[in-house]
């Protein structure tokens, strides 16, 4: 079993739909959760980061974390087709000896104009 | 924000050659930097970590000698893919870790390898 299941998708919505996102993780010891956004033959760019269970807004774009189900989800209102990219969740432990994200398999995500 | 810069973005090289790609903290300092190799329509892979004025501490299965890793600065750290074959061909993308602050780690625009 991997340490972080994401589904691939791909997954396409209409423009203006609310787009939802989800990771699963196994390991407890996990307590950072980002969520990237990588387009094709681009680095992967920073959307959010949270550290604790429940909500955080930023614009368009919420993160959600659950620790207890271990599940972790990433919601886009009024999708737009610039939005329409790859969609990586990658988490950390807070052993800061030991630097290293595992990141989910990405979920490739296209609006429809 | 912070920005990592990767140079170059795209190469192209005969087998046997070297390759060296440069990862660049431009507006911060970073002690750690890692490495990622990524295939197609796959998710990211750790291949390194590489530690400012240290060795470099690799994932199970990375050679070691065929991808040499350098952080001679705490804003520079080099990847030198050497005696590169086909099968080495990919996508590289470093990143680095501000040390100021406990947020995300900011990625290189990516490196796209192909030898021939």
């Amino acid at each position: 079993q991997k340490e972080v299941e994401q589904d691939p998708g791909p997954l396409s919505v209409p423009e203006g739909a609310i787009v939802s996102l989800n990771c699963t993780y196994s390991n407890s010891a996990f307590q950072y959760f980002m969520w990237y956004r990588q387009y094709s033959r681009k680095g992967p760019e920073l959307l959010m980061y949270t550290y604790s269970s429940g909500n955080k807004e930023d614009g368009r774009f919420t993160a959600q974390v659950d620790k207890s189900s271990k599940y972790i989800s990433l919601f886009i209102r009024d999708s737009q087709p610039s939005d329409s990219a790859t969609y990586l969740c990658a988490m950390k432990t807070p052993n800061f000896g030991n630097e290293k994200l595992t990141f989910g398999t990405g979920t490739r995500l296209t609006i429809i104009p | 924000g912070a920005v990592v810069s990767q140079h170059p973005s795209w190469v192209i090289c005969k087998s046997g050659t070297s390759v060296k790609i440069e990862c660049r903290s431009l507006d911060f300092q970073a002690t750690t930097m890692f490495w990622y190799r990524q295939f197609p329509k796959q998710s990211l892979m750790l291949m390194a970590t590489s530690n400012e004025g240290s060795k470099a501490t690799y994932e199970q299965g990375v050679e070691k000698d065929k991808f040499l890793i350098n952080h001679a600065s705490l804003t520079l750290s080099t990847l030198t893919v050497t005696s590169a074959h086909p099968e080495d061909s990919s996508f590289y993308i470093c990143s680095a870790r501000d040390n100021q602050g406990a947020r995300g780690y900011t990625f290189g625009s990516g490196t796209r390898l192909t030898v021939v």
